[in-house]
């Protein structure tokens, strides 16, 4: 599976909006692009997925443009809940190969 | 919400010893995985399982790794002889049917110490 960039981490404050993107240049035609969140000591939670354009739901949206080499999920109104580590993952077939996450946190 | 369930939550075991890591996935799924987490790194995928046979494992699942599912419902991962590098978080993950690339939903884990 195609490699994931991300940025290790991320700050932010309350009621703010955040954007992570991440970046997988070499997606494949059958790859799926997948958000988990993970909190200490948890499993990791879906958010989001999609495979072109812009998925939205009740948490969280995900942007991909047409050429589909990068991907950004857009977090509305953070809370100091949203602290966690955020993955960016290509899915194809079931098997997800989780990169290095980026660290977010939301400051008061 | 229906979940995955993991058990124990957390096991302590001497090297050399056996361990069986149990998981209920979500009971109308079809796929199934095992991934760990050391301490301090990223999640890694170790096995998927479809149809009573695994479909994928990486090089981490070696001979001293297996994975059954004994009974329809519970998912087991087997560490034959534990070695102090096992220890971690271990995460079992299930998938439904609405096709190959639906969302997994992870249990909670079990954190594995080897002493």
């Amino acid at each position: 599976l195609a490699k994931t960039t991300q940025p290790i981490s991320m700050d932010s404050y309350e009621g703010q909006e955040v954007n992570i993107t991440c970046s997988h240049n070499n997606i494949a035609t059958n790859d799926y692009i997948t958000w988990y969140q993970q909190f200490p000591s948890q499993g990791p939670r879906f958010i989001i997925q999609g495979y072109k354009t812009k998925v939205t739901n009740e948490v969280a949206s995900l942007f991909i443009p047409a050429d589909r080499k990068s991907s950004t999920l857009s977090l509305p109104r953070v809370s100091l809940s949203d602290t966690a580590v955020y993955y960016c993952l290509l899915t194809n077939a079931g098997k997800s190969t989780f990169g290095d996450g980026t660290t977010l946190t939301v400051k008061p | 919400e229906p979940e995955v369930t993991q058990t124990p939550s957390h096991q302590v075991t001497q090297m050399g010893q056996e361990v069986i890591l149990r998981c209920v996935p979500i009971s109308n799924h079809l796929y199934f995985y095992w991934y760990r987490q050391i301490l301090g790194q990223k999640v890694e995928f170790l096995v998927s399982f479809y149809n009573n046979e695994i479909s994928e494992k990486s090089e981490i699942f070696d001979d001293q790794f297996s994975v059954e599912r004994p009974d329809g419902s519970n998912f087991t991962l087997k560490i034959r002889s534990t070695k102090l590098e096992d220890s971690a978080m271990y995460f079992c993950a299930s998938r439904g049917t609405g096709g190959m690339n639906t969302e997994a939903f992870f249990g909670q884990g079990t954190r594995l110490t080897v002493v």
